[in-house]
């Protein structure tokens, strides 16, 4: 039973750039968030996506938008780029339903120069 | 939203020493979940505590949900060098739909 896994790991971009992350949920999960953190910071929550709609929304700007897929997958786009959207971005899948554990995956690590 | 202050921040024990982090929280909370991340790594589930006054133990680690259901805490046990991680307790949004807000986290050095 695969868990979450997220591509790619690692990535470079410069500034300006657009960059788009995919993650697939763990089986039987359906309910994908995804996460940034900043080095030495906890992960800040980016969205949520339940039933291929935005569910939830912290607080970034409009160039970060997303994606569900019907197979639950989902991706993570970032537009114009900028120094201070370098972070490991994390993807964590959950089961429907509120308050219920999350499985994060391995996460992708995104350097914009 | 809900909020959880964790302490403290950082902490450096000798292989063998006990060590304790704090969670608290200025409102009641349905639960609380507690997750380790390795460094390099990503956040690992370690437990979820959901009663009053709770209790749970994993080998060395102890995980206790305050009688209010405002604080919370691990205590670890005879560190050992694998123990070395930020430990996180995050709280979950007003909506409770699985929106996990994190704070700084506890970061353990074990020295050997």
């Amino acid at each position: 039973d695969a868990g979450v896994t997220q591509s790619p790991t690692h990535l470079i971009k410069t500034r300006g750039q657009q960059v788009t992350l995919r993650c697939s949920p763990k089986s039987g999960h359906d309910t994908v968030s995804w996460y940034q953190q900043a080095l030495g910071q906890g992960p800040q929550f980016i969205f949520q996506y339940y039933e291929e709609e935005e569910r939830q929304r912290g607080n970034f700007p409009d160039r970060f938008s997303g994606h569900q897929f019907p197979n639950y997958s989902s991706e993570l786009n970032v537009n114009a780029l900028l120094l201070g959207d370098s972070a490991l971005y994390l993807c964590a899948s959950s089961p429907s339903g509120g308050g219920n554990i999350q499985y994060f995956g391995a996460g992708t690590r995104l350097s914009v120069l | 939203g809900q909020q959880v202050m964790q302490i403290p921040q950082y902490q450096h024990v000798q292989e063998g020493e006990d060590f304790t982090t704090y969670c608290n929280s200025s409102t009641t909370l349905s639960n609380i979940q507690w997750y380790k991340q390795r460094p390099g790594g990503h956040p690992v589930f370690l437990i979820q505590l959901v009663k009053s006054g709770e209790v749970k133990k994993q080998k060395r680690l102890t995980f206790q949900f305050g009688e209010a259901k405002k604080n919370s805490s691990l205590h670890i046990t005879a560190t050992q060098t694998t123990d070395v991680g930020t430990y996180f307790c995050p709280a979950y949004g007003s909506s409770n739909t699985g929106k996990l807000i994190f704070g700084q986290g506890t970061t353990l050095q074990v020295k050997p």
